[in-house]
């Protein structure tokens, strides 16, 4: 099994700029969460789905922040307009319903300028 | 508002050495504890604790949890430079609330 893939591994962008991260979870599981890690606030819940329907969104920091889940393959973090103060690692997990664990994604270095 | 605290946030210790790690917590609607391991990249699963009292093992690491009085254990024994890492535990509940996490640093 390939495991959570996220691409980009690495973005390095202009303030105002969107961004787009991309996450496929591990074929078979049924949730999905999001993470953002820094230094200073560690690792912090954005939002998660389950079976594709967003279920808890309320770490989303603000509405510059979204998330979609088309479809059980495929799942995307969107940024717009990214500010510095997104710069962070970002985390996909994947699990599968009635097991609590999480499968981590390599993540995506996001760097705003 | 939902709660976690590690403890030590830092640990340096020798090779050889056993190692206590504390999480405790106060959250609503728990489910089970997570712990994961962090080195240089994304967190690796360690354990899920669901049960109190009940211990659960993998190698030289150990975990249990203490649903009473709210907090759980990660021993580590033998420890090894290869056991260096940050060590993250989790309440899971509908938030997934991280502790800050504890630096384990293990010197040959």
């Amino acid at each position: 099994d390939a495991g959570v893939i996220q691409s980009p591994r690495h973005e390095v962008t202009e303030m105002g700029q969107e961004v787009t991260l991309r996450c496929k979870p591990i074929s078979g599981h049924n949730s999905l969460f999001w993470y953002r890690q820094t230094m200073m606030r560690g690792l912090e819940l954005l939002i998660y789905f389950n079976n594709n329907v967003p279920i808890d969104d309320s770490g989303m920091p603000e509405d510059r922040f979204s998330a979609k889940m088309p479809n059980a393959s495929f799942s995307t973090l969107k940024i717009q307009p990214s500010e510095p103060r997104d710069s962070a690692v970002y985390f996909c997990a994947s699990s599968y319903g009635g097991t609590d664990t999480q499968y981590f994604g390599p993540g995506t270095r996001l760097t705003v300028l | 508002e939902d709660k976690v605290v590690q403890s030590p946030l830092s640990l340096v210790v020798h090779e050889g050495d056993t190692v206590t790690l504390n999480c405790s917590y106060e959250v609503t609607n728990f489910r089970s504890l997570l712990w994961y391991k962090q080195e240089k990249k994304a967190p690796t699963f360690l354990f899920m604790l669901t049960s109190s009292g009940i211990e659960k093992k993998s190698g030289r690491l150990s975990s249990i949890l203490d649903k009473k009085e709210l907090f759980s254990i990660l021993n580590i024994t033998a420890t090894q430079t290869g056991d260096s890492a940050v060590y993250l535990c989790a309440p899971n509940n509908n938030d997934m609330r991280f502790g800050a996490g504890t630096r384990l640093t293990v010197k040959p």
